[in-house]
């Protein structure tokens, strides 16, 4: 399976779109690119995914490099709610999670 | 729809006890699967079924058992507990694999002396 790397942390202040990235450089023609939260101690909650183009759902927007070796989730506009540990995974259906990003969203 | 559902939500062991976790699905997925999740950390895949009647290894299948008897139920078995499988244990399903998004249960939290 593809590897992915994440900065540890992010803080993002309320209201602004917080932008994170994730480098896949190894990954192959056939994986996608998905992203899970984990609010506290529950489980995953999927975001989105992606394949190639960029992707855009209520909870936020996939930008894929043409190069697909790296890719950012954006979310337009962060709440306290959105504290989080974000997850960038690449794939198939055996998904494989990494540490994450640790965001904090700031009053 | 109940969605996945885990039981228990805490248990306690001790060395060399064994028991089950319990995971159940209600949307008819075919895809199901075992993670644990040690502090800090990301999840770990330990099992994964495909269908009922298979079953696969993930990451860290050692200490651990499962079989799909039915779509609806993938529970996991601990043989002799130990203290490193203290863990928060989730269980996911979707509906065929692939691109599709995975749902996890509320998780059951370990705990081996």
């Amino acid at each position: 399976d593809a590897k992915t790397t994440q900065p540890t942390s992010m803080d993002c202040a309320e209201g602004r779109a917080a932008n994170l990235p994730c480098n896949h450089s190894t990954i192959s023609g056939n994986e996608y690119v998905y992203w899970y939260r984990q609010i506290h101690s529950q489980g995953p909650q999927y975001i989105i995914h992606g394949l190639k183009n960029n992707e855009t759902n209520e909870m936020a927007s996939l930008i894929i490099t043409e190069d697909r070796k790296s890719s950012t989730l954006i979310l337009p506009h962060a709440t306290l709610r959105d504290t989080a540990v974000y997850y960038c995974i690449v794939g198939d259906y055996k998904l494989s999670f990494g540490a994450g990003t640790t965001v904090t969203v700031r009053a | 729809n109940a969605g996945v559902t885990q039981t228990p939500k805490f248990q306690v062991l001790k060395t060399g006890q064994s028991m089950t976790l319990q995971c159940a699905q209600d949307m008819n997925h075919e895809y199901m699967s075992w993670y644990r999740q040690d502090p800090g950390m990301g999840l770990r895949l330990i099992h994964y079924s495909v269908g009922a009647g298979i079953t696969d290894q993930g990451e860290v299948p050692n200490g651990y058992n499962v079989s799909r008897s039915t779509t609806e139920d993938f529970p996991l078995r601990l043989l002799s507990a130990a203290p490193s499988q203290t863990s928060v244990y989730f269980c996911a399903s979707s509906p065929y694999g692939g691109a599709d998004t995975q749902y996890f249960g509320p998780g059951t939290r370990l705990t081996v002396l």
